[in-house]
């Protein structure tokens, strides 16, 4: 069975410009959610996503967003980056609810500069 | 809500010698608990989780964890370090909100 996938696995951007993550879950499994991971703040939450949904979401600023689609694969945006949004971002799959185990993918480094 | 405290960024061990590393939650429901490893750039990996059943948890690697309701405590250990098991950990709560609160995280060093 496929792992969670994330692409790009590594990306650099410029202040100012937009990007797009993506994640394709284990197959069967309904719930994506994303993370955002620095040094300083550790694993931080930032959305949660099932049947194409945002069912929960961390406190982050309206330039980051997300979408689910009908076969459950996962995009996030960030919009105007900021040197700040330089981190790993790392998408996480689970079959029916988040009480249940969490398979994440090898996350994507984003690095703004 | 739910929140997870680990005590100690970073702990250091001798190879052979007893990693014990802790971590203290908050849930006003019955939780369930992870620990997650985490190797340099790559994502994390589930080491072990405790779901109400058996209070003494074994997962992979060696290693193991204990909850203890009385103490909201659900400590990882494994009797004998192996410079392998240098990494960053991660315990994790969840219950009643479908999220998983992670820790800020314990990198675990270990000395020759």
């Amino acid at each position: 069975k496929a792992g969670v996938t994330q692409t790009p696995r590594y990306l650099i951007k410029t202040r100012g410009q937009q990007v797009t993550l993506s994640c394709s879950p284990i197959s069967g499994h309904r719930s994506v959610s994303w993370y955002q991971q620095t040094p300083g703040q550790g694993l931080q939450f930032l959305f949660e996503y099932f049947s194409e949904t945002q069912r929960n979401k961390g406190n982050f600023p309206g330039r980051f967003s997300g979408r689910q689609f009908s076969n459950s694969r996962s995009e996030m945006n960030v919009s105007t980056l900021e040197l700040g949004d330089s981190a790993l971002y790392l998408c996480a799959s689970s079959s029916f609810d988040s009480n249940t185990e969490a398979f994440f993918g090898q996350g994507t480094r984003l690095t703004v500069v | 809500a739910q929140s997870v405290t680990q005590l100690g960024s970073h702990v250091s061990v001798s190879e052979g010698a007893l990693v014990l590393l802790r971590c203290n939650y908050s849930s006003s429901v019955p939780p369930y608990l992870f620990w997650y490893v985490q190797y340099p750039n790559q994502g994390l990996q589930l080491l072990l989780k405790y779901t109400s059943a058996a209070t003494l948890v074994k997962g992979i690697n060696g290693f193991e964890a204990e909850f203890k309701k009385s103490e909201t405590s659900f400590h990882l250990t494994k009797p004998s370090a192996h410079m392998s098991d240098a990494a960053e950990y991660f315990c994790a709560v969840s219950g009643g909100d479908d999220k998983i609160i992670f820790g800020k995280g314990t990198r675990l060093h270990i000395l020759p």
